[in-house]
């Protein structure tokens, strides 16, 4: 199985801040990768695919960038919706598809 | 609008059963395949079972392959997920999701909540 380890497991920002998310697959993904957002009794929402494509109705201040092994979700001017859990997703053995671990983003 | 509603969770004792439901809407629900996705209390996402469009192939997760058993109704616009020999460890959110050009999940049920506990 693919593993996905993200880091970091928790994050602490100010409102305004920049802040990036990496994703690390245990073997190369080429660009079958994508992002999701949960917020609190939520069902996760697709933020980013392919790596690097915004998904319609995401916001731009959110990015993706890497292909094969690493990978990053960048939030450029975090805002007061933007705190929640993130993971990323592998598809590269679709269907067994796996997710990391998650990224909890809180308020400083 | 593609919606899915998933249905059926509930309180279930060790060993016992119960059936997921995920009523789709808004998409030609046969030609796509779908997904179980799980969450449970206070974790991250676990991929439980995938299903082809046409029901010809199944997957599963190890951790469930054996007690669960995904299907559909095309005639009917629903996934099931039946679930046997339910453990503790089996307590999560279960969410179907459906893919798109098996690149992303979008968009997600809200999920139903399976609770086993004696």
């Amino acid at each position: 199985d693919i593993q996905l380890t993200q880091s970091p497991s928790f994050l602490s920002a100010s409102v305004g801040d920049r802040v990036t998310i990496t994703c690390r697959a245990s073997q190369g993904i080429s660009s079958y990768l994508a992002w999701y957002q949960q917020k609190p009794g939520k069902a996760p929402k697709l933020l980013i695919y392919a790596a690097s494509t915004l998904q319609s109705g995401v916001p731009s201040r959110f990015s993706g960038s890497g292909s094969g092994t690493e990978f990053t979700l960048t939030i450029s001017s975090l805002q007061p919706e933007d705190f929640a859990t993130y993971y990323c997703q592998q598809l590269n053995s679709y269907p067994r598809i796996t997710f990391g671990q998650g990224t909890r983003l809180e308020i400083k | 609008q593609v919606q899915l509603v998933e249905s059926g969770g509930g309180v279930v004792q060790p060993g016992g059963s119960l059936r997921l439901s995920c009523a789709a809407s808004g998409f030609t629900f046969s030609s796509y395949g779908m997904h179980w996705v799980r969450q449970a209390p206070g974790k991250g996402l676990e991929w439980v079972a995938f299903i082809r469009y046409d029901g010809s192939n199944k997957y599963y997760a190890d951790s469930v392959k054996g007690r669960f058993t995904i299907s559909r109704d095309n005639s009917k616009n629903t996934l099931y997920l039946q679930m046997n020999s339910l453990r503790a460890e089996d307590t999560a959110v279960y969410y179907c999701a459906k893919p798109q050009e098996a690149r992303r999940f979008d968009p997600w049920g809200q999920g139903t909540l399976v609770t086993v506990s004696s």
